[in-house]
C-alpha cells in the first residue's frame, strides 16, 4: 500500500540558508500535518491543512511556512535558518471525510532529517 | 488541555519477559488515546488506539493497553518480548472532540530487550 512520502530524507544546510521539504500523503487523503522532532525530544506539532487551506497551527516559527497544493502534497518552507532548527520533520496524512483525524489515525512518513551547520 | 506522561524515559527487558510501558494522561474532554512506535529512522507506526469503545485494546505485534478512566492511565504490555520490539514507544493523546487530528505526544519510552 502507497505511504506518505517525504523528500529530501536528509538535508544539510548553513545557518541563515533556506531550506524547503516536501511531502507527498497517500492518496485521497484530504489533510496533511507536519511534525518536528529535536534530538531526543517527542514530536511537536507545527501546522497541518485541510483541503487546501490552513486547518491548525502549533509552535511553528514565523520564519517557517507551509502550503498544500492542488495535488495535495505539501512544502514547509523555512527560512535564516538556525542551528536549533536541526532536527526530524514528519509529515503525516489523513482522511478527514471518514472521521479518522478525530479518531488521531494519522500516517507519518519516514521523515525528512535536517541538519543545520 | 491535553498531555500524557510517560513514566519511564527507558525499559530493559529479556527477551520472552513481559514488557510494561507506563503512561499517564490528562484530557479536558474524553479523549482518544493512542502508542505509536518508531523503530531507528523510521517514521512513527500506530500500534494501537482507544476512541471509548472497549478499554482493553488489541493493537498489532502482540501489544495491547488498557484505558482506566480513574487511573487516567493507558499503559501498554505485551506478555513476551522479542528482539523486533526494540523502538521508542509514545503515548498520544488527541482531543476526542476535534476533528483537526492535533496529537500530543509524551516524551517516549526508549524499549531496550536484551537477548
Amino acid at each position: 500500500a502507497a505511504g506518505v512520502i517525504q523528500s529530501p530524507r536528509h538535508l544539510i544546510k548553513e545557518k541563515r540558508e533556506t531550506a524547503t521539504l516536501k511531502c507527498y500523503p497517500i492518496p485521497r487523503h484530504d489533510t496533511v500535518y507536519w511534525y518536528q522532532q529535536g534530538p531526543g525530544q517527542d514530536p511537536q506539532f507545527l501546522i497541518s491543512f485541510y483541503e487546501k487551506m490552513q486547518s491548525d497551527k502549533g509552535s511553528i516559527p514565523d520564519r517557517f511556512s507551509a502550503q498544500q497544493f492542488s495535488d495535495y502534497h505539501s512544502e514547509l518552507n523555512m527560512s535564516s535558518l538556525e542551528l536549533g532548527d536541526s532536527a526530524l520533520y514528519f509529515c503525516a496524512s489523513s482522511n478527514t471525510e471518514r472521521g479518522a483525524a478525530s479518531a488521531g489515525e494519522l500516517f507519518f512518513g519516514e521523515g525528512s532529517r535536517l541538519t543545520v551547520l | 488541555a491535553q498531555s500524557v506522561t510517560q513514566l519511564d524515559s527507558h525499559v530493559s527487558v529479556s527477551e520472552g519477559t513481559p514488557v510494561l510501558l507506563r503512561c499517564n494522561y490528562s484530557s479536558s474532554y474524553s479523549p482518544s488515546l493512542f502508542w505509536y512506535v518508531q523503530h531507528p529512522n523510521k517514521g512513527l507506526q500506530l500500534l494501537l488506539k482507544y476512541t471509548s469503545a472497549a478499554t482493553l485494546v488489541k493493537g498489532i505485534n502482540g501489544f495491547e493497553a488498557e484505558f482506566k478512566k480513574s487511573e487516567t492511565s493507558f499503559h501498554l504490555t505485551k506478555p513476551s518480548a522479542h528482539m523486533s520490539d526494540a523502538a521508542e514507544y509514545f503515548c498520544v493523546v488527541s482531543d476526542r472532540g476535534s476533528t483537526l487530528g492535533r496529537l500530543y505526544f509524551g516524551r517516549g519510552t526508549q524499549l531496550t530487550v536484551w537477548p
